[in-house]
């Protein structure tokens, strides 16, 4: 049973350069969140999606923005990049189901914006 | 009223010793409080969660303890081994599919 899977692993991008970053979220489940890990800190919500819709979002600009797909995919969009956006960008995925309430990460994807 | 507050920022603690995390919280709707572990270039990884409705719950060697009215919430990892050593994070939020707030994390190193 495959755990979530993010691709690439790493990445360097300069300033005001467009990126995007992949999820597959683990077998059977269909919601994917997104967060930004700086070094040394916790992560923080990026936002969240559930039938390929945006259901939440945390406190980021419009740089950032999402899409799932029907395989309940997701891919996370950055423009316009800034040295700040520099971090680990980890994805979870979990199951959209009011007893379930577990979510699970992946290994993030290192973004270095030079 | 989103902030999760975790001490000590950092733990050395003996093999074979308690090491114990604190988390408090503000927001009261917050209902579900994972602790989540992680190893250098890895994503995090789910411990032992806990709803409000319990003050205690064990797996293994980690316990959790959660104190509803004073609003906080504690790791215990008993017999710490090598391992172990990680950072931790706690977490809180509105039902667990919803956003996770995380504390700052707690790196642990425990001593051989």
């Amino acid at each position: 049973d495959a755990g979530v899977t993010q691709s690439p692993t790493h990445l360097i991008k300069t300033r005001g350069q467009q990126v995007t970053l992949r999820c597959s979220p683990k077998s059977g489940h269909d919601t994917v969140s997104w967060y930004q890990q700086a070094l040394g800190q916790g992560p923080q919500f990026i936002f969240q999606y559930y039938e390929e819709e945006e259901r939440q979002r945390g406190n980021f600009p419009d740089r950032f923005s999402g899409h799932q797909f029907p395989n309940y995919s997701s891919e996370l969009n950055v423009n316009a990049l800034l040295l700040g956006d520099s971090a680990l960008y980890l994805c979870a995925s979990s199951l959209r189901d009011r007893g379930v309430h577990e979510q699970f990460f992946g290994p993030g994807t290192r973004l270095t914006v030079l | 009223q989103q902030q999760v507050k975790q001490s000590p920022q950092s733990l050395i603690v003996q093999k074979g010793g308690i090491s114990i995390i604190n988390c408090a919280y503000e927001n009261t709707a917050f209902d579900y409080f994972p602790w989540y572990q992680q190893f250098p270039g890895k994503g995090p990884a789910l411990l032992i969660a806990i709803r409000p409705d319990v003050s205690e719950k064990k797996e293994g060697r980690f316990t959790i303890s959660f104190n509803k009215s004073a609003k906080q919430f504690s790791l215990h990892i008993m017999d710490s081994q090598p391992g172990d050593s990680a950072t931790y994070f706690c977490a809180a939020s509105r039902g667990g599919r919803r956003a996770l707030t995380f504390g700052s994390g707690t790196r642990l190193q425990v001593q051989p």
